[in-house]
């Protein structure tokens, strides 16, 4: 059974401070991406990495992709609490049917 | 571009009743997929429509169907009401042109069952 896991499940933490989210699989990816959902809407994406070893930046996020593309991470800098929110990675993985495939999320909470 | 729009946003429906969820998707894209979000679950996949065929289906009871319309607009049909389907159900929509293509999500219909 090919399994997304995502770490941790909830996180709060003070304005400021630096956080990294955590996606993993023990199967290869042939793309990942990252979602962001706020209350009462539906998930928007963020980035879509498809080399392994890249590494996009949005703005204080910082997101990487494994050597292997079996996991990734979302960095955030100096967290701000418009970044509070449900963060989600989803991929597709090399060996297996087109759908995409969503971790559990990691709820973030931003404290002022 | 507008986006994806999902009819009802909200719903009360009693167990037993059967409930019909409408999604538009964006302008071009082909490809509609259905998800089912509950707080202890996650966001878990329903089924995808790609140019008014079923591509692929998750771990869902046959309660669950869908159809897609020459437009690209979809349904989702849900019988036969049972508590647990209380839900956030999601539609995105994307070109379906390759293996992982980036979803675009409406803003969902959160469905209530008692």
């Amino acid at each position: 059974t090919q399994l997304l896991e995502q770490s941790p499940q909830f996180l709060s933490i003070q304005e400021g401070e630096n956080l990294t989210v955590y996606c993993n699989s023990s199967s290869v990816f042939s793309s990942l991406q990252w979602y962001r959902q706020e209350p009462g809407e539906g998930p928007v994406l963020l980035v879509t990495v498809v080399t392994g070893g890249e590494v996009k930046k949005l703005k204080r996020l910082t997101f990487q992709f494994g050597d292997a593309r079996k996991d990734s991470s979302l960095h955030i800098t100096a967290a701000q609490t418009g970044d509070t929110g449900l963060y989600l990675c989803a991929g597709a993985w090399i060996q297996g049917a087109q759908k995409l495939v969503f971790g559990q999320g990691t709820r973030l909470t931003i404290n002022p | 571009k507008a986006g994806v729009t999902q009819t009802p946003r909200y719903l009360i429906k009693t167990r037993g009743q059967q409930v019909t969820l409408s999604c538009s998707p964006i302008s071009g894209h082909r490809s509609v997929s259905w998800y089912q979000q509950t707080p202890g679950q996650g966001l878990q996949f329903l089924f995808e429509y790609f140019s008014e065929t079923q591509r692929n289906k998750g771990n869902f009871p046959g309660r669950f169907s869908g159809r897609q319309f020459s437009n690209s607009r979809s349904e989702m049909n849900v019988s036969t009401l049972e508590l647990g389907d209380s839900a956030l159900y999601l539609c995105a929509s994307s070109s379906g042109q390759f293996k992982g293509s980036e979803q675009y999500f409406g803003p969902g219909t959160r469905l209530t069952v008692t």
